[in-house]
């Protein structure tokens, strides 16, 4: 699976959007982007994944550049709740894989009043 | 049950001792991960169940290390002769299909080895 570089940290003032961005600049073809977030004490949380085209959720918007060598994850009015690491996750879908995540370091959003 | 449950959510060990961590999937779904959360980094992959059948277990760290799931529901890791690297959170995952759907994380039961 390709690897991805996320910044180590990230404030964001409640109510404006979060970008968190992420490079991939070896993902394969067949390779999804998938955001995950972490939640002081809790197990990590599927936000969403994509492919090549944007996507959006209820609960963010995940856009990938036109040569998947980027995306970045946004988060339209984050609130304090928000507060969280993220982790930005490439892997291959489909019968030849276990489903297993390869886990960085992840972005921490720091969302603040 | 609502989610992936996972008992006990802390347990305290000491060095020697052997532990057994419990997961209780979301019912029906098919895969089960274990994952190892060291503090302060992000998880890391143990093992891979499909129903009862484990598939990976390229992650486990040693042969102290041993996972089941002898009916395809709960799982148990288990850690023999505890050291104290093996401080760390650990996750449960599960997924409804074998590949392509969401994982569901419990959160984890955080071990000590003194």
């Amino acid at each position: 699976d390709a690897k991805t570089t996320q910044p180590t940290s990230m404030d964001c003032a409640e109510g404006r959007a979060a970008n968190l961005p992420c490079n991939h600049s070896t993902i394969s073809g067949n390779e999804y982007v998938y955001w995950y977030r972490q939640i002081h004490s809790q197990g990590p949380q599927y936000i969403i994944h994509g492919l090549k085209n944007n996507e959006t959720n209820e609960m963010a918007s995940l856009i990938i550049t036109e040569d998947r060598k980027s995306s970045t994850l946004i988060l339209p009015h984050a609130t304090l709740r928000d507060t969280a690491v993220y982790y930005c996750i490439v892997r291959v879908r489909g019968s030849s894989n276990t489903g297993k995540l390869i886990f960085g370091q992840g972005t921490t959003l720091q969302v603040k009043p | 049950g609502a989610g992936v449950s996972q008992s006990p959510r802390y347990k305290v060990a000491k060095r020697g001792q052997d532990v057994a961590l419990r997961c209780d999937p979301i019912s029906g779904h098919v895969s089960l991960f274990w994952y190892q959360q060291a503090l302060g980094q992000g998880p890391e992959f143990l093992t891979y169940f499909q129903n009862e059948a484990q598939l990976d277990k390229s992650g486990l760290p040693s042969d102290r290390f041993f996972a089941e799931r002898p009916e395809g529901s709960v799982s148990t890791l288990k850690i023999q002769r505890t050291q104290q690297e093996d401080s760390a959170v650990y996750l449960c995952a599960s997924s409804y299909h074998r590949v392509d759907t969401e994982a569901f994380f419990g959160q984890g039961t955080r071990l000590t080895v003194v």
